[in-house]
């Protein structure tokens, strides 16, 4: 079975650019959620996703988006970046039945110059 | 409030027993989770447990929760240097569509 998909695995973007990053879940899992892991945050909650809808959203601005497709592959989306934004987002796939243990990709490494 | 609190290091000879401690806020989770992080990686799901139980043993790991207190350990008996690696603690929430992250316990394993 594979894994969960993450891309791509690193990028560089100038401030003020969007970025668009890509999660393929676990075949037949139905949630998606997005972490943002700083040095200096930790592991922060993005969204979480399950079957094309939000179920739950972060502390984070309205520049972080998402979506999710009917195939359960999730995007997400920052807008107008900023040098903060640099950090490693995890994707992070489970069945979605709630609590059921979730599965985490290798992570996009985002640099903002 | 949400807060899940884990000690930032800890260091261990090779062979020695392991515990990592974490402490939550949320009476209410349903599933509290150990995850490892080895560098340059994603997580990785060691265990979990559910909220109703006191004790989970996985071959080397051992899990104890004690709701009363909000607190949770990880044990890892027979320490190897390839356990070296970041361990974060993680609760989720009722309804499940949320995991709240601690900041990860460094372990350091002495050859």
């Amino acid at each position: 079975k594979a894994g969960v998909t993450q891309t791509p695995r690193y990028l560089i973007k100038t401030r003020g650019q969007q970025v668009t990053l890509s999660c393929s879940p676990i075949s037949g899992h139905r949630s998606v959620s997005w972490y943002q892991q700083t040095p200096g945050q930790g592991l922060q909650f993005l969204f979480e996703y399950f079957s094309e809808t939000q179920r739950n959203k972060g502390n984070f601005p309205g520049r972080f988006s998402g979506r999710q497709f009917s195939n359960s592959r999730s995007e997400m989306n920052v807008s107008t970046l900023e040098l903060g934004d640099s950090a490693l987002y995890l994707c992070a796939s489970s069945p979605g039945r709630g609590g059921a243990e979730a599965f985490f990709g290798q992570g996009t490494r985002l640099t903002v110059v | 409030g949400e807060d899940v609190e884990q000690s930032l290091f800890l260091s261990v000879r090779e062979g020695d027993s392991s515990v990592i401690n974490c402490t939550y806020t949320d009476s209410s989770s349903t599933y509290l989770y150990w995850y490892k992080q080895e560098p340059g990686a994603g997580l990785q799901l060691l265990t979990y447990i559910f909220s109703n139980m006191d004790m989970k043993q996985d071959q080397r790991l051992t899990v104890l929760l004690n709701k009363k207190d909000k607190h949770l350990s990880l044990r890892i008996a027979d320490t190897q240097t390839g356990d070296s690696a970041i361990y974060f603690c993680a609760e989720t929430y009722t309804g499940g569509f949320k995991t709240i992250f601690g900041a990860g316990t460094r372990l350091f394993v002495k050859a």
